[in-house]
């Protein structure tokens, strides 16, 4: 089956790196994301990684995946009040049309 | 390009009633998608447009709820005979594939916030 989970609240300072963790247990997983959700505005994705890499790093953003754990996590470098925000880490099963299975959402706050 | 829009943003209805929400997708885009998001929780997939043809429907969408894409662009949800448990933001997204990409991504709109009485 398919079940995404996340812990619900991190809270960093400006300026520290923060960690968002994930764990999936569909092992058939293709793609697996992570998007950001701001109050009152639509989802945004922020980047997504293919299963059979270890890492992706794009500006700011490193995400990890642990095939073996089923474990995802999005490290965000120099944390901004701009990136508070709820992070859902998501999966593609469907080897891709993207019937995407969300996790429940990280809030993310970040103090000044 | 303007986004993928939702119309309307805000609904408050009656148990009962029937509602019909509205997705415009980015234009050119061939992959509409409905999701429902209840408070707190992440998006649940509904169901998936590829053009017209409606490829996959989840087994959260009862026999009250309909969708339709009827020309390939703009898409309709209607639900009826609404129950309190219903009240949701229903999220639309669409997407194209282009040529080489490996995955698409998929553009969300802002959401029809569905609350009923």
């Amino acid at each position: 089956g398919e079940d995404v989970e996340q812990s619900l609240f991190l809270s960093v300072r400006e300026g520290d790196s923060s960690v968002i963790n994930c764990t999936y247990t569909d092992s058939s997983s293709t793609y697996l994301y992570w998007y950001k959700q701001e109050p009152g505005a639509g989802l945004q994705l922020l980047t997504y990684i293919f299963s059979n890499m270890d890492m992706k790093q794009d500006q700011r953003l490193t995400v990890l995946l642990n095939k073996k754990d089923k474990h995802l996590s999005l490290r965000i470098a120099d944390t901004q009040t701009g990136d508070s925000a709820i992070y859902f880490c998501a999966e593609d099963v469907s080897g891709g049309y993207q019937k995407v299975t969300f996790g429940t959402g990280t809030k993310l706050q970040v103090i000044p | 390009d303007t986004g993928v829009s939702q119309d309307p943003r805000h609904k408050i209805t009656k148990r009962g009633q029937n509602v019909t929400f509205r997705c415009d997708p980015i234009s050119e885009h061939n992959r509409l998608y409905w999701y429902r998001q209840t408070l707190g929780q992440g998006p649940e997939f509904l169901t998936y447009f590829q053009n017209e043809a409606q490829l996959e429907k989840s087994r959260l969408l009862s026999d009250r709820f309909s969708a339709e894409r009827p020309k390939g662009s703009f898409s309709t949800l209607e639900i009826q005979r609404t129950e309190q448990g219903d009240s949701a933001m229903y999220l639309c997204a669409s997407s194209a594939l282009s040529g080489g990409a490996v995955t698409d991504t998929q553009y969300f709109g802002p959401g029809t916030r569905l609350t009923v009485l």
